[in-house]
């Protein structure tokens, strides 16, 4: 079975600019989080899905915003782009279920640089 | 505020060498706790999760222990391989409501493990 996807793999984009990270998770898998994970730092979580319905954002400003399409797939976008957003995107999704261990698995990344 | 803390940042062992990393939380009310492997520049591989009902998880060379009353887990790894040389992230799961807004997982910033042949 395929793991979780991410795409473009590399972006590079200049500041003010937008951009757009796609995401496909596991077969079967309903949720998708997005983190972000500057150098030498661990990931910080950004958003959650589950069920094509924001269930979680983290402390990113509204320049940062996502959405989950029918097929469960999902897209980060992010607006006006400053120097700081440089990093390492993750995708991670899980099975959830009320009596299931809800682990997370990751997709390789989309490594963002702005110039 | 939950807090996850990885001690030592950086560690460098000779090969064949049984090594401990630790990780600590700050809030004991977590769900479950994940360790993950990233190599450089790549995504995370999850190596054990233990659910906070559970005292530890093994894989192979891996042991995972879960302290949640003082805050601790720990990943040991036996007789290590220069393959293993990567960072070794820890990370918290504050709620178990499926879906909901506690889902995500809160980071420690990584132990750098280097075996040496």
């Amino acid at each position: 079975d395929a793991g979780v996807t991410q795409s473009p793999t590399h972006l590079i984009k200049t500041r003010g600019q937008h951009v757009t990270l796609r995401c496909s998770p596991i077969s079967g898998h309903k949720s998708v989080s997005w983190y972000q994970q500057v150098l030498g730092q661990g990931p910080q979580f950004i958003f959650q899905y589950y069920e094509k319905e924001e269930r979680g954002r983290g402390n990113f400003p509204d320049r940062f915003s996502a959405r989950q399409f029918p097929n469960y797939s999902s897209e980060l976008n992010v607006n006006a782009l400053l120097l700081g957003d440089s990093a390492l995107y993750l995708c991670a999704s899980s099975y959830l279920s009320l009596a299931g261990v809800n682990e997370q698995f990751f997709g390789p990344g989309t490594r963002l640089t702005v110039l | 505020k939950q807090e996850v803390t990885q001690i030592p940042a950086a560690l460098s062992v000779p090969e064949g060498e049984n090594l401990v990393l630790n990780c600590s939380f700050t809030d004991s009310a977590i769900y479950n706790l994940q360790w993950f492997r990233q190599d450089p520049g790549k995504g995370l591989t999850s190596l054990l999760l233990i659910q906070s009902s559970q005292r530890e998880q093994t894989s192979g060379r891996l042991n995972a222990s879960l302290d949640k009353s003082s805050g601790r887990s720990t990943l040991y790894i036996a007789a290590s391989q220069p393959g293993d040389s990567a960072t070794y992230l820890c990370a918290v799961r504050r709620g178990e409501d499926p879906g909901g807004s506690q889902g995500n997982l809160i980071f420690g910033k990584g132990t750098k493990l280097s075996v040496k042949p």
